[in-house]
């Protein structure tokens, strides 16, 4: 089974600042996908940015990218820039390479506080 | 595009009654929907993964007699919570697989449930 690993249950960064959110997984598959979800007060969860583990690049998604290290069976978000819009706990998830729908594993969540 | 409704967005029902939560893919087909319960400042829980057409797959630990989930078309699956009790009082999330696009998950808004 899959584990996420996100361990840092509060954090907080300056408006303008620069912010990176930790999220280490195990598995044994060698091919799948990686996810940052954002989900505001209003509990919608949004999609911020996605990672095949095949890429070697690192996705970018405008002020968001990661650092994926795929040995290291790491996942790490850094936002930059920081608005005071992106105040809400960020999920870090895991989903096999699969033909047909695979499910999420989540991680336990990171609540960012922006403030201004 | 790829939006997902769920309805209703709210709901407060007595105890012992039993509650039906819809969950809509508005612009595209899913196969495959997941139901999600989500309790305060806690990570989303895959709770059963429910396929058109066929029997929903549930998770360990959750009750398939208790939380039953029908997959009846392209566009719409439902979660009745049967015989409710306080303790089922949680944010219920779907999310919704296109056909064509089995590695991203979309997500409907929520669905507060009370139970008095």
């Amino acid at each position: 089974a899959q584990t996420v690993t996100q361990s840092q249950p509060e954090m907080s960064v300056q408006e303008a600042e620069t912010v990176t959110l930790s999220c280490t997984y195990d598995t044994s598959e060698n091919n799948y996908y990686l996810f940052w979800y954002k989900q505001p007060p209003s509990r919608q969860m949004i999609l911020v940015i996605r990672q095949e583990a095949y890429k070697q690049q690192n996705a970018t998604e405008n002020r968001f990218s990661v650092n994926f290290q795929k040995a290291a069976k790491s996942f790490s978000l850094k936002i930059s820039d920081s608005q005071l819009g992106d105040t809400a706990m960020y999920f870090c998830a895991f989903m096999r390479q699969e033909t047909s729908g695979s499910r999420l594993t989540f991680g336990e969540g990171t609540q960012l506080t922006v403030n201004p | 595009g790829a939006v997902v409704s769920q309805h209703p967005s709210w709901v407060i029902c007595k105890s012992g009654t039993s509650v039906k939560i819809e969950c809509r893919s508005l612009d595209f087909q899913a196969t495959t929907m997941f139901w999600y319960r989500q309790f305060p400042k806690q990570s989303l829980m895959l709770m059963a993964t429910s396929n058109e057409g066929s029997k929903a797959t549930y998770e360990q630990g959750v009750e398939k007699d208790k939380f039953l989930i029908n997959h009846a078309s392209l566009t719409l699956s439902t979660l009745t919570v049967t015989s409710a009790h306080p303790e089922d009082s949680s944010f219920y999330i779907c999310s919704a697989l296109p056909l064509d696009r089995t590695y991203e998950q979309y997500f409907g808004p929520g669905t507060r449930l009370t139970v008095t």
